[in-house]
């Protein structure tokens, strides 16, 4: 089993629409959460970070970290069709230098 | 300094040659990370860099991969003997070297194994 669950979609929604993109995780030692965004045969641009429990909110972005469930999610508000890309969550220990990403989340947002 | 980069962009090779990519990392970040990530797959952590350190392996990095680091800047990663399997997204990501700094990723070197 990996450390890092990511529901790999595909997810389709229309304009405007909220989305929520999930991962869940095995490892207590992750203190760090990131998610990333993807498009296609692009490298992982950083779209949110956050440090622990709690919310964390950038324009129409927000990541929610529940660290007593494992579980991470990320909102995308009035969602667009630049936003269709594949969405890589990732999660960190402290003081370690990898990253352990999700194999991520395939979405379309349709005009 | 826009970000860092990577090259080759694309690389195809014939299985048995070595090959070699390169990543310049963000000027005044002194981490530098190489993963490799196959399609439908997260990125998957191979070593990183402080300055001309290298910290760590994944003990899935065969012996036929060697990274340097030479100056603590830029970094080369080889791949001796290629095999197709090795065929992938090679990602180079920087960093400062503090608590909770994260990374940013470059382009990628994308390889196919013929």
């Amino acid at each position: 089993q990996k450390e890092v669950e990511q529901d790999p979609g595909p997810l389709s929604v229309p304009e405007g629409a909220i989305v929520s993109l999930n991962c869940t995780y095995s490892n207590s030692a992750f203190q760090y959460f990131m998610w990333y965004r993807q498009y296609s045969r692009k490298g992982p641009e950083l779209l949110m970070y956050t440090y622990s429990s709690g919310n964390k909110e950038d324009g129409r972005f927000t990541a929610q970290v529940d660290k007593s469930s494992k579980y991470i999610s990320l909102f995308i508000r009035d969602s667009q069709p630049s936003d269709s890309a594949t969405y890589l969550c990732a999660m960190r220990e402290t003081n370690a230098g990898k990253s352990t990403f999700g194999d991520g989340t395939t979405l379309t947002v349709k005009p | 300094d826009t970000g860092v980069s990577q090259d080759p962009r694309h690389k195809i090779t014939k299985r048995g040659q070595n090959v070699t990519f390169r990543c310049d990392p963000i000027s005044e970040h002194n981490r530098l990370y190489w993963y490799r990530q196959t399609l439908g797959q997260g990125p998957e952590f191979l070593t990183y860099f402080q300055n001309e350190a290298q910290l760590e392996k994944s003990r899935l990095l065969s012996d036929r991969f060697s990274a340097e680091r030479p100056k603590g800047s830029f970094s080369t990663l080889e791949i001796q003997r290629t095999e197709q399997g090795d065929s992938a997204m090679y990602l180079c990501a920087s960093s400062l070297a503090q608590t909770g700094e994260t990374q940013y990723f470059g382009p990628g070197t994308r390889l196919l194994v013929l």
